[in-house]
């Protein structure tokens, strides 16, 4: 079967531009969670969604939002693009089974680059 | 913020030799995984061990899990030089995933 997509894979902003990225995950999967990834800090929790329901949020400003549709396809916008937000967004969806163990299939991300 | 903590940061071995890296955690969970990651790309899942179980393998990996110290580590037997990649460790609780800063493993060959 076919594995997370996500595009575009490689993207460059300026300061103040918006962007917005694109997963599509395994079929069947109904869970899509985002994850910053930067050299610094490591995977960053972004957001989760399920069922096209924000199930939880990590530590971000506003300007990170997200959002799924009916067919489980999430995208995450970036408004006011700030250098800080370069890095390697990865998406990860699961089946997110109640009382089973989630396990991510990733996606190979989105590399933002903010000039 | 994140969750688990890798310990060592970074991991130089020769082929052959075992690899061993350590993750500690801060709450409590309903199971840890392990994950890897090839230069610049997605994670991929490796392992996951239940926070009622101690230890498991799979293949010439072996993990353990002392959820009383939150702490637990990876076992990589007999590596090679295609190991060569950052491994993460993961909680899974109630909420989210989350993961440490990862181990940077070289296996040089």
């Amino acid at each position: 079967k076919a594995g997370v997509t996500q595009t575009p894979r490689y993207l460059i902003k300026t300061r103040g531009q918006q962007v917005t990225l694109s997963c599509s995950p395994i079929s069947g999967h109904r869970s899509v969670s985002w994850y910053q990834q930067t050299p610094g800090q490591g995977l960053q929790f972004l957001f989760e969604y399920f069922s096209e329901t924000q199930r939880n949020k990590g530590n971000f400003p506003g300007r990170f939002s997200g959002r799924q549709f009916s067919n489980s396809r999430s995208e995450m916008n970036v408004s006011t693009l700030e250098l800080g937000d370069s890095a390697l967004y990865l998406c990860a969806s699961s089946l997110r089974i109640i009382s089973g163990a989630n396990v991510l299939t990733f996606g190979a991300g989105s590399r933002l680059t903010v000039l | 913020s994140q969750q688990g903590e890798e310990d060592p940061q970074a991991l130089s071995i020769q082929e052959g030799e075992n690899a061993t890296m350590n993750c500690s955690y801060k709450t409590s969970i309903n199971n840890l995984q392990w994950y890897r990651q090839n230069s610049g790309r997605g994670l991929v899942h490796l392992i996951l061990i239940r926070s009622n179980e101690r230890e498991k393998h799979s293949g010439r990996l072996r993990v353990t899990l002392d959820t009383s110290k939150k702490s637990s580590s990876l076992l990589i037997t007999a590596s090679r030089a295609a190991d060569t990649a950052s491994y993460f460790c993961a909680t899974d609780g109630d909420n989210d995933m989350r993961f440490g800063a990862g181990t940077r493993l070289t296996v040089k060959p």
